[in-house]
């Protein structure tokens, strides 16, 4: 069973469309990051969340933490081709005696 | 400033050979991390080490070995490699545990 699941697992849009991708475990985690990681290339650390209810924003793409810290989502807008890649949630929780852990990852497509 | 480097880039196994994974960082990192990556699994720890001289089991260490001797160096040692050993392997490494982990481009190794 894994502790961070995530979905879609796979996603594919047209450039310039929204989505959100969601990262969800039934455990607390002091703090959660995410990674993109592109094709033959090793993770890219995007950004990390550490307050209940926290967002943040890196041009666009939104980051939020569920208030209850079990849950967290990434919007992206006017997604680009750039933006392809495997996205990663990872999270740090007592069940994991404090250990980094990932989910296994939304391919994100988008077509030109 | 080359971050974390991995050799070799590709590898290709018979079943019962053995085989060592190089993982060099030059970020003066005391956490260390050895990572396997399979279809829908996400991100699995292997072996990790919180400094020179030490390290300790992950989430899959069945197979693996590894050692570290030197604070910038981390290898992964497959003694008698098995199919199901088939996989992308990542090193990564952190200043601290929690913090920021850079990843290598992996080592895909097929086991045949």
């Amino acid at each position: 069973t894994q502790l961070l699941e995530q979905s879609p697992q796979f996603l594919s849009i047209q450039e310039g469309e929204n989505l959100t991708v969601y990262c969800n475990s039934s455990s607390v985690f002091s703090s959660l990051q995410w990674y993109r990681q592109e094709p033959g290339e090793g993770p890219v650390l995007l950004v990390t969340v550490v307050t209940g209810g926290e967002v943040k924003k890196l041009k666009r793409l939104t980051f939020q933490f569920g208030d209850a810290r079990k849950d967290s989502s990434l919007h992206i807008t006017a997604a680009q081709p750039g933006d392809t890649g495997l996205y990663l949630c990872a999270g740090v929780a007592k069940t994991s005696y404090d250990k980094v852990i990932f989910g296994p990852g939304t391919s994100l497509s988008v077509i030109p | 400033n080359a971050g974390v480097t991995q050799t070799p880039k590709f590898r290709v196994l018979k079943t019962g050979q053995s085989m060592t994974l190089l993982c060099a960082q030059d970020m003066n990192h005391e956490y260390m991390y050895w990572y396997r990556q399979d279809p829908g699994m996400g991100l699995r720890l292997i072996h990790y080490s919180v400094g020179e001289g030490t390290t300790a089991k992950g989430e899959v260490p069945d197979g693996y070995n590894v050692s570290r001797l030197k604070k910038q160096n981390f290898l992964l040692g497959l003694e008698s490699a098995a199919p199901s050993q088939t996989s992308v392997y990542f090193c990564a490494s952190s200043r601290q545990e929690q913090e920021t982990q850079y990843f290598g481009p992996g080592t895909r190794l097929l086991v045949l």
